[in-house]
């Protein structure tokens, strides 16, 4: 089974502009996940997506958003870019049905910049 | 708010050493705990998990105790080996309705040839 994968690898972006980042789950996997990894903040939720609805958001700014698409792949938007939003944005994916846990398996990862 | 404080920030460990990891937490809802384990430029990739019902789990080299009424728990690197070099996080989450996982700070492993 192919693993998660996450476009583009690396973006250079200026203040101001806007980003879209994109994911695709392991196939059969329902719920996409997506962190924000930084060496200060380390690494924080920011939103969870289950059969194209939000399930869960962390708390971050409105300018950061998210959609799921019907064959689950799942994008990332962030308007207005700042310079602390340069980060290593990783998206996880697992099955996502049930009460109980299901594990998240994390793609590589897109690298952000912001100049 | 941290609600999964980790220790230590660095590690160094001699090869063949064992190497010990803790975390606290203070949710107590929290009923699953991880631990990831990140390679530089890779996503981090479960390495092995516990429920609080457990005391103890152990998957070859690596061991979770966990102390539910301290609210703690530690992951246990046996014989380290330079490949164990990594970053490694604990976390934690509830199965319920948040199902976010919630990582502790993360603890840069150098095990030494």
């Amino acid at each position: 089974k192919a693993g998660v994968t996450q476009t583009p690898r690396y973006l250079i972006k200026t203040r101001g502009q806007q980003v879209t980042l994109s994911c695709s789950p392991i196939s059969g996997h329902r719920s996409v996940s997506w962190y924000q990894q930084t060496p200060g903040q380390g690494l924080q939720f920011l939103f969870e997506y289950f059969s194209e609805t939000q399930r869960n958001k962390g708390n971050f700014p409105g300018r950061f958003s998210g959609r799921q698409f019907s064959n689950s792949r799942s994008e990332m938007n962030v308007s207005t870019l700042e310079l602390g939003d340069s980060a290593l944005y990783l998206c996880a994916s697992s099955l996502g049905g049930g009460g109980t846990y299901n594990e998240q398996f994390f793609g590589p990862g897109t690298r952000l910049t912001v100049l | 708010q941290q609600q999964v404080k980790q220790s230590p920030q660095s590690l160094i460990v001699q090869k063949g050493g064992i190497s010990i990891i803790n975390c606290a937490y203070e949710n107590t809802a929290f009923d699953y705990f991880p631990w990831y384990q990140q390679f530089p430029g890779k996503g981090p990739a479960l390495l092995i998990a516990i429920r609080p019902d457990v005391s103890e789990k152990k998957e070859g080299r690596f061991t979770i105790s966990f102390n539910k009424s301290a609210k703690q728990f530690s992951l246990h690197i046996m014989d380290s080996q330079p490949g164990d070099s990594a970053t490694y996080f604990c976390a934690a989450i509830t199965s319920g309705s948040a199902r976010q996982l919630t990582f502790g700070s993360g603890t840069q492993l150098t095990v030494l040839p």
